[in-house]
């Protein structure tokens, strides 16, 4: 499975914008890049996914880079109930069912 | 509402005494999948479904049995339960699979094997 790299931990001002950045330098062709996020004693939330093109939804936008090693999650107005683990996750189309988590980055928000 | 549901939510058992935990989705999903969370190791999966009748291993699937006769349902059992398999367990849907389409997790079952 190709594989990602995060930085471990992030902070955050309550209200700015937050950019999470995402290595992925070995993706392929087929591979969607995930994000999902873990609040504190809850299943992991899925955020957002994209294949090539930037992608936005009500809680985040994805940015990919044109060759599609890295990506950016962004969190347009951090909340406090934001901070939570934030999981970059490669995934084959029609492949394997399964997310392989990493250890993704803690995003604290202060207030 | 769209959800994944396991129950029980906590629980402890004693070694070797079977257990299953259920899980159910409401949202017409295709694939189902089981996970365990541990400190240091983060997720990893158990099993997973493509469909009804459709099962196959994930990445730590020793010790643990799963079944899909509904496609709503997706129960993991423990045939024989030990103190390695203390862990947090969670249950995941997608509609058609990871690749194009998210999971939607349930809330998590926390359990105990003393």
């Amino acid at each position: 499975d190709a594989k990602t790299t995060q930085p471990n931990s992030m902070e955050s001002n309550e209200e700015e914008p937050v950019h999470l950045p995402c290595n992925h330098s070995t993706i392929s062709g087929t591979d969607y890049i995930h994000w999902y996020r873990q609040l504190p004693s809850q299943g992991p939330e899925y955020v957002i996914h994209g294949l090539t093109s930037n992608v936005n939804n009500r809680m985040a936008s994805l940015a990919i880079a044109e060759d599609r090693k890295s990506s950016t999650l962004i969190l347009h107005r951090a909340t406090l109930r934001d901070a939570a683990v934030y999981y970059c996750i490669l995934t084959v189309y029609f492949g394997n069912e399964k997310l392989t988590f990493g250890t993704g980055t803690r995003l604290t928000i202060i207030p | 509402e769209a959800q994944v549901t396991q129950n029980p939510r906590y629980l402890i058992t004693v070694t070797g005494k079977k257990l299953t935990v259920t899980c159910s989705q409401n949202m017409n999903h295709e694939y189902m999948s089981w996970y365990r969370q541990d400190p240091g190791l983060g997720l990893r999966q158990i099993y997973y479904s493509m469909n009804v009748e459709a099962t196959d291993k994930g990445d730590v699937p020793e010790g643990y049995k799963v079944s899909r006769k509904e496609k709503r349902n997706f129960p993991l059992i423990l045939e024989s339960p030990s103190p390695n398999q203390t862990s947090l367990y969670f249950c995941a849907s997608s509609l058609r699979g990871a690749g194009s389409y998210g999971y939607t997790f349930g809330s998590g079952t926390r359990l105990t094997v003393v």
